[in-house]
């Protein structure tokens, strides 16, 4: 089972270089989240989607910008990449209905910005 | 700002020892969520509480949700080297559908043969 499949795994791109991470999940799952995750910092919310065309900002959403055409697919983009967006990005996703509901996480995207 | 105060942040302990790990917030959660990340991958899903003063076990892994649903620890009874790794406790404090999870900042546990 594939469950939530995130590319690339790694990624050096230089300051004010632009690039889009992919995200697919085959689990049917409306909702899709994207994290970053520092040193020290826990996971932290960058942008979600609860369905098909939809997206909302999370806590950290400046400098990405998000689109969900596809309801498997959730994609993030930066625009001109700063080197403080250095980190591990993960997505996640998770079936209709309360919160409670797992959350099931891709591998992550390991992306660093000289 | 809701905020999830996890402790300790880092502990390595001998192998067969016992550890608890905390999970606290000033505000009440509607649910509360222990995850386990490993070195190279994504978090995995080890529990959800939601009623207040609930108990769950996993093998050796006990979750413990506080009465007041502002708290929680997870005790883990003679840990093994394969316990290694990092414990996110995550919160949802909105309930309803489109609530959204706040993570601890983690708890990287280390555990020596």
């Amino acid at each position: 089972n594939a469950g939530v499949t995130q590319t690339p795994k790694f990624r050096v791109l230089k300051t004010g270089q632009s690039m889009t991470l992919l995200c697919a999940q085959d689990m049917n799952h409306e909702y899709m989240y994207w994290y970053r995750q520092d040193p020290g910092m826990g996971l932290r919310l960058i942008h979600y989607s609860v369905g098909e065309g939809t997206t909302a900002k999370g806590e950290v959403p400046d400098g990405y910008n998000v689109s969900r055409l596809k309801k498997q697919n959730f994609l993030l983009g930066l625009e001109s990449a700063a080197p403080s967006q250095t980190s591990v990005y993960f997505c996640a996703s998770r079936a209709r209905g309360r919160a409670e509901q797992p959350q099931h996480f891709g591998d992550g995207t390991r992306l660093s910005i000289l | 700002t809701q905020l999830l105060e996890q402790s300790p942040q880092f502990l390595s302990i001998q192998e067969g020892e016992n550890l608890t790990v905390y999970c606290n917030s000033s505000s009440v959660f509607s649910s509360l969520q222990w995850y386990r990340q490993e070195p190279g991958e994504g978090p995995v899903l080890l529990v959800t509480v939601v009623t207040g003063g609930e108990v769950k076990k996993l093998k050796r892994l006990t979750f413990q949700f506080g009465d007041a649903r502002k708290d929680s620890s997870l005790h883990i009874t003679a840990a093994q080297p394969g316990d290694t790794g990092l414990y996110l406790c995550a919160g949802d404090f909105y309930g309803g559908s489109q609530g959204n999870l706040i993570f601890g900042k983690g708890t990287k546990l280390s555990v020596k043969p």
